[in-house]
């Protein structure tokens, strides 16, 4: 079974300033997707940003990157000059894959974070 | 292209009665998820869906949750006999069927209150 856990249930930062969403996860599976949404105070899920774990690079999208370390199971995302409109709650989620990158299964998500950037 | 739509948005029921939620995936696609989110916590998923056939239901409750997904028309998930605990967010997913994209786009999501 595949479990996310999301350790800090409450982040926050200072405008312009970069910060690190932390998220590990467990899984059996050898080929998994690893992804981060954004869910604001409206309530829609924004997805922000996707890592396979084949991929070799780690995931990189406008100020969002994934910092990706297999060995330590760790999928931690990075938001570089944060902005007012971050704040926000962060889910981690995992999928389990295909060797060819693509699937269909469900997503397991974590717990969350709360984002609270202050000007 | 129109994203997934959810409706209605906000659904209030009292104990005992029915909940009909409904989700009309992107333009193209034909798989179909749905989650559960309750209050301070993460989605949960419910069930899997492909058109008139169910493919992975095992996050759905054994009683009164059931969920289809016909030839035409919406995705339906219907609750029976609700309850307080039902009360929750309730996102709907869909993906395309064909290889080569990850990423699953998600509704709005129906707001139910159980009174």
């Amino acid at each position: 079974a595949q479990k996310i856990t999301q350790t800090q249930p409450g982040m926050f930062v200072q405008e312009k300033e970069a910060v690190t969403l932390d998220c590990t996860y467990d899984t059996s599976d050898p080929s998994y997707g690893l992804f981060w949404y954004k869910q604001p105070s409206s309530g829609e899920m924004i997805f922000l940003i996707y890592q396979g774990s084949y991929d070799q690079q780690n995931a990189t999208e406008g100020r969002y990157s994934l910092n990706f370390q297999k060995a330590r199971k760790s999928a931690n995302l990075v938001i570089s000059a944060s902005q007012l409109g971050d704040s926000a709650m962060y889910f981690c989620a995992m999928r389990e894959e295909n060797a060819g990158g693509t699937s269909y299964g469900k997503l397991t998500f974590g717990q969350g974070t709360i984002l609270t950037v202050h000007p | 292209n129109a994203g997934v739509m959810q409706n209605p948005r906000h659904l209030v029921r009292r104990r005992g009665q029915e909940a009909r939620l409904r989700c009309s995936p992107m333009k193209g696609h034909s798989h179909v998820y749905w989650y559960r989110q309750l209050p301070e916590e993460g989605l949960k998923f419910m069930v899997y869906l492909q058109k008139e056939n169910i493919i992975d239901e095992s996050g759905m409750p054994k009683e009164r949750f059931s969920a289809e997904f016909p030839k035409e028309g919406p995705s339906i998930l219907r609750i029976q006999q609700v309850v307080r605990g039902d009360s929750a967010a309730y996102f709907c997913a869909s993906s395309p069927s064909l290889a080569g994209d990850y990423e699953q786009y998600f509704g709005p999501g129906t707001r139910l209150t159980v009174t």
